[in-house]
């Protein structure tokens, strides 16, 4: 199994839809972290946790929530998709911020 | 703020030598990473170095650091059409949860 699992692998959902995405790991890394990747952009980060009580927005988190139910899970909301949420979402963890990051296999979501 | 800055394409020939430049504005970067992603998969770190050295050698990758002009490269020997995928460079601080990534560097091997 994969050490950061995510799903679904593709999403196509309608405007205005509410949709979750989940991650889960088996690394035991107490951070977690979503990220987008749009082509020509490089990742933007979106919410990060750094333990189950602890959630924190990052660079574009309007239009996003987050939910850490357990360690091991982090899950991505869109309350309301637009068409520019279509783009590669990516849940990371690490065991500290220098010792780099382990990925998961991105979902692709394209909102129409 | 804080910036990390690649080329978007590189083209090689199967068994030359590929180098991938990364430039970053923070003076303050701990740690500077190479990740590697391949078509329908997410990121995989391929090495790091710490902002104190100059050079780190890891089998066919040799990463320089140029800390006075704030430079990345990774130099990939004996490129292979495996190694044909998009390179990104990133950068953290210590003691800070940021990680700025570069916008990624498509690397196409031609055989």
């Amino acid at each position: 199994d994969a050490d950061v699992t995510q799903t679904p692998r593709n999403r196509i959902t309608k405007t205005g839809k509410r949709i979750m995405l989940e991650c889960s790991q088996t690394k035991g890394h107490d951070r977690m972290y979503w990220y987008r990747q749009d082509p020509g952009l490089g990742l933007q980060l979106i919410y990060y946790s750094f333990d189950v009580k602890d959630i924190n927005k990052g660079e574009i988190s309007d239009g996003y929530s987050v939910s850490r139910q357990a360690q091991a899970k982090f899950s991505l909301s869109l309350e309301s998709a637009i068409p520019n949420q279509t783009a590669l979402y990516f849940c990371a963890t690490s065991e500290g911020a220098d010792l780099g990051y382990t990925f998961g296999s991105g979902t692709r979501l394209t909102v129409v | 703020g804080e910036d990390v800055e690649q080329s978007l394409f590189l083209s090689v020939r199967e068994g030359d030598s590929s180098v991938i430049n990364c430039t970053y504005t923070d003076s303050s970067s701990t740690y500077l990473y190479w990740y590697k992603q391949e078509p329908g998969a997410g990121l995989q770190l391929l090495t790091y170095i710490f902002s104190n050295m100059d050079m780190k050698q890891d089998q066919r990758l040799t990463v320089l650091l140029n800390k006075k002009d704030k430079h990345l490269s990774l130099r990939i020997a004996d490129t292979q059409t495996g190694d044909s995928a998009i390179y990104f460079c990133a950068e953290s601080t210590s003691g800070t949860y940021k990680y700025i990534f570069g916008t990624g560097t498509r690397l196409k091997v031609l055989a």
